[in-house]
């Protein structure tokens, strides 16, 4: 089993669509979980930490559910611009070793 | 804060000669750094992990004389592909985890490096 799973997509919205991602982890122990977002033909960038609580930056809003192991990431009124590739992103409590998740890549679509 | 710049941004070279990629982090110490690759249209794939003063940590399937890498201090982590081939074109890019020194603990990626093996 993976240690982060995604669906790939893609997922094609209209703009101004709320569009939910979300991501599993295999290792209960895990601590820190991330999204990042990768531009075509560019790196990934740190989109937002996901904390327990949840956590809301402007249109975005991350939440953990350490219970069932997953998280998400949801995306309000979106934006031609949000369209990418968008990656979670587990750091378990021991070790250097971030592990990703393949992406789920997201078009916005006028 | 936590810039990580990578040199080259791009390559073009010749089969057969060696290519140096360098990864500085620029405003933070990073004692690990990470090289991963992607084709197009894939995932990001991890060669190696590298520790400052140790030698690096290589995924399985990646041949460590093939990719050399060297992290001889806290903001500077080098790749070198030897003998490249054209099967080893690709997107390269560094990234450094920060830790502490007012920036959050996660990993921050380099703009990344195209090579192109003609």
């Amino acid at each position: 089993r993976k240690e982060v799973e995604q669906d790939p997509g893609p997922f094609n919205v209209p703009e101004g669509a709320t569009v939910a991602f979300n991501c599993t982890y295999s290792n209960s122990a895990s601590q820190s979980f991330f999204w990042y977002r990768q531009d075509c033909r560019k790196e990934p960038k740190l989109l937002m930490s996901v904390y327990s609580s949840g956590n809301e930056d402007g249109r975005f809003t991350a939440q953990l559910n350490r219970a069932s192991q997953y998280i998400s990431l949801l995306i309000r009124d979106s934006k031609l611009s949000d369209s990418a590739t968008y990656l979670c992103v587990v750091l378990p409590n021991t070790g250097n070793q971030f592990y990703f998740g393949t992406g789920t890549s997201l078009t916005v679509i006028p | 804060g936590a810039v990580v710049s990578q040199h080259p941004s791009r390559v073009i070279c010749k089969s057969g000669t060696s290519v140096k990629i360098e990864c500085r982090s620029l405003d933070f110490q990073a004692t690990t750094m990470f090289w991963y690759r992607q084709f197009p249209k894939q995932s990001l794939m991890l060669m190696a992990t590298s520790n400052e003063g140790s030698k690096a940590t290589y995924e399985q399937g990646v041949e460590k004389d093939k990719f050399l890498i060297n992290h001889a201090s806290l903001t500077l982590s080098t790749l070198t592909v030897t003998s490249a081939h054209p099967e080893d074109s690709s997107f390269y890019i560094c990234s450094a985890r920060g830790y502490g020194q007012g920036i959050q603990e996660t990993q921050y990626f380099g703009p990344g490096t195209r090579l192109l093996v003609l």
